[in-house]
């Protein structure tokens, strides 16, 4: 089945301690994305991936890290996690980043930063 | 990406058609309209897109305006299913990573059994 799969689903920890989010799609696609959706504020893309080895920043990058060393596989990394990362994260594919591809996304990583 | 406009919320029925519309009136030539839903406690799900001709697939059918400054979402039979968040969001053709896809705050479907 054709999915982006997110781990893990949920996570409380405290400020500071460095976490890893993973996400991994199975559907061969070049392009991979970051959003974090708070209320009122909507999704809000943190990085972006076009192909492996490519990453650049969205709109909300500061406090994050990623890195695409494979193309399946688009980590999400919070090296001094703070409590206004507190979270709904969601990673998405589409086979390319244009206009009229569809992403696709992985069901959500709830984290809590305390 | 230009701007839509969406109702907060919709309440239809079961086994109703659905009609959600959308106002872009600012849409360029070369933007794409997508729609995606957000059932509870899930991830965005893609829903259909188009450029000007209506189109049609397994979920709904999209109706694009012949100016292009508005289009409508229907889903032909609700089920309790399709009560979800609904996004009509434009996209250019050219992608460009750094857009992203921009959410607003779409319309809330309700389904009433």
């Amino acid at each position: 089945e054709a999915q982006v799969t997110q781990n893990p689903r949920y996570l409380i920890t405290v400020t500071g301690k460095k976490l890893t989010v993973t996400c991994s799609q199975n559907m061969n696609h070049e392009y991979m994305s970051w959003y974090r959706q708070d209320p009122g504020l909507g999704l809000r893309q943190i990085y972006y991936s076009m192909n492996v080895e490519v990453t650049d920043k969205g709109d909300v990058p500061e406090g994050y890290k990623v890195s695409r060393k494979e193309k399946r596989n688009f980590p999400l990394i919070l090296e001094s996690p703070s409590p206004n990362q507190t979270s709904l994260y969601f990673c998405a594919s589409s086979l390319w980043g244009l206009g009229n591809q569809p992403q696709h996304f992985g069901d959500g990583t709830r984290l809590s930063i305390l | 990406d230009a701007k839509t406009t969406q109702p907060n919320s919709m309440e239809s029925n079961e086994e109703e058609p659905v009609h959600l519309p959308c106002n872009h009136s600012t849409i360029s030539g070369t933007d794409y309209i997508h729609w995606y839903r957000q059932l509870p406690s899930q991830g965005p799900e893609y829903v259909i897109h188009g450029l000007t001709s209506n189109v049609n697939n397994r979920m709904a059918s999209l109706a694009i305006a012949e100016d292009r400054k508005s289009s409508t979402l229907i889903l032909h039979r609700a089920t309790l299913r399709d009560a979800a968040v609904y996004y009509c969001i434009l996209r250019d053709e050219s992608g460009g990573g750094a857009d992203g896809l921009t959410f607003g705050k779409g319309t809330h479907l309700i389904i009433q059994p």
